[in-house]
Parts: C-alpha cells; sequence; structure tokens
C-alpha cells in the first residue's frame, strides 16, 4: 500500500498568500525530501531534512522528530513562480528508495 | 539546480522496439537511482547503483528493462522491447550517497505507439 500521504491533492493561492502542504507517513521514516515539478517535468529539490526544520527564502519545511510520520511545506507570500507540482518523498531505511506522495498541485493567480 | 543530465528528451517507439535513455550523473555523485512516472504523478522506483553496482531493483526491471552505470560512461536505461504501459516520464536522479539528498534530471518522456 501508499506509505506516503500528501495533501491537499491541489490547492489555489493568490499571490501573497501563505499555505502550508502535508506529507503522512503509514511508518517511521528516516529521511524526507521535498521537491517542485514544473510544467516540463523537471523535479527540482527544494529539501532533505533527516529531522527538525528548514528554511529557504519563503519556504520553510519541518520533519516530526519524534514519531517520524510527518512532515509540511509552508509556503509563505506566495508568487507566480512558486506555481508547480509538489512531492514529498521519504525513505525509511538506510540505502533504501524513496516513497514518493501522489504530488500536490499548486497553482498562484494575481 | 541539477547538473544532472538526462537524454534524449524525448522518446518515440513503436511496441516492441527498443528504448534506450541516457543519465549523467552530477560530478562527484556515486550512487544513481531511475524512476518511472506516470501520467497519473505515480512515482516508480526501478533500480539504483552505487558507482557501477546494483543496489535494489525491481522485478520488471529484471526481466524486460535492463541497465548499467558503466565507469567513464553515462548510465543508460533500456526497455527492450517496448510496451504502451511504459509511456511515462523516465527520470534519473543522483545523489552524494545512499542516504542523501536526491537530485534529479529533466526526464526522458517515452511515448509507445
Amino acid at each position: 500500500g501508499d506509505q506516503v500521504e500528501q495533501s491537499p491533492s491541489a490547492l489555489s493561492l493568490h499571490e501573497g498568500t501563505d499555505s502550508a502542504l502535508r506529507c503522512n507517513f503509514t511508518t517511521t521514516m528516516r529521511s524526507v525530501q521535498w521537491f517542485r515539478q514544473n510544467s516540463r517535468g523537471s523535479l527540482i529539490s527544494l529539501f532533505y531534512l533527516a529531522s527538525g526544520t528548514k528554511e529557504n527564502g519563503r519556504l520553510k519545511s519541518a520533519f516530526d522528530s519524534k514519531e517520524r510520520r510527518y512532515s509540511t511545506l509552508h509556503i509563505r507570500d506566495a508568487q507566480l513562480e512558486d506555481s508547480g507540482t509538489y512531492f514529498c518523498a521519504a525513505e525509511q531505511g538506510t540505502g533504501s528508495k524513496l516513497s514518493f506522495g501522489k504530488g500536490a498541485k499548486l497553482t498562484v493567480s494575481p | 539546480n541539477s547538473k544532472v543530465i538526462q537524454t534524449p528528451r524525448y522518446l518515440v517507439k513503436g511496441q516492441g522496439q527498443k528504448a534506450k535513455m541516457r543519465c549523467i550523473p552530477e560530478k562527484g555523485h556515486p550512487v544513481v537511482f531511475w524512476y518511472q512516472q506516470n501520467k497519473n504523478n505515480e512515482f516508480k522506483f526501478l533500480i539504483n547503483f552505487q558507482n557501477q553496482e546494483v543496489l535494489q531493483q525491481i522485478d520488471m526491471t529484471e526481466k524486460r528493462f535492463s541497465a548499467e552505470c558503466p565507469s567513464n560512461s553515462p548510465c543508460s536505461l533500456e526497455i527492450q522491447s517496448s510496451e504502451a504501459g511504459d509511456s511515462a516520464l523516465y527520470l534519473c536522479a543522483s545523489s552524494p550517497g545512499t542516504n542523501e539528498r536526491l537530485f534529479f534530471g529533466h526526464g526522458t518522456k517515452l511515448s509507445v505507439l
């Protein structure tokens, strides 16, 4: 079954607003990564977390350090260029493959 | 932000034909992954390598797919006899290590007619 449940599946924002995406894991994960995929298919790495939080500009991600069962991606002051499909992917054990969520399509409008 | 190079960008094949795609990992990255992303955005892990050695692969990869990462040459993924269900975006990713951040290429979009 699916190990990674991502929500919401789609989201529409106006420029300047804030929002958050979430991934729940059905089992304890060792690490999580967040990606944004553009319309041409390119997957851009946003964050890699083994624990705690990381921030990069208007994006901030957190990985639950206790249970290791969920991660969030916060988008602050959304801009048009933030549009795309966001994926989380988590790794269960050492050297194991990533399990991906089904993506969250974000549309930012003026 | 990725320096992983995948070619070709688009590939069109008839059923039963071979389909081969290549990937040059980022310099200094010994770990390479291949994933298949279908039209429903579902990612399927195919195979991964550390240097030239296969770490993990799924059954489908063992039977109809072949892949290699020779030293001093691009990595490659080849479908021996393409099927309509193989139409997808094939993504290659490289990493500095087995438990580190993945960097993806732009993908090869395969269409099997």
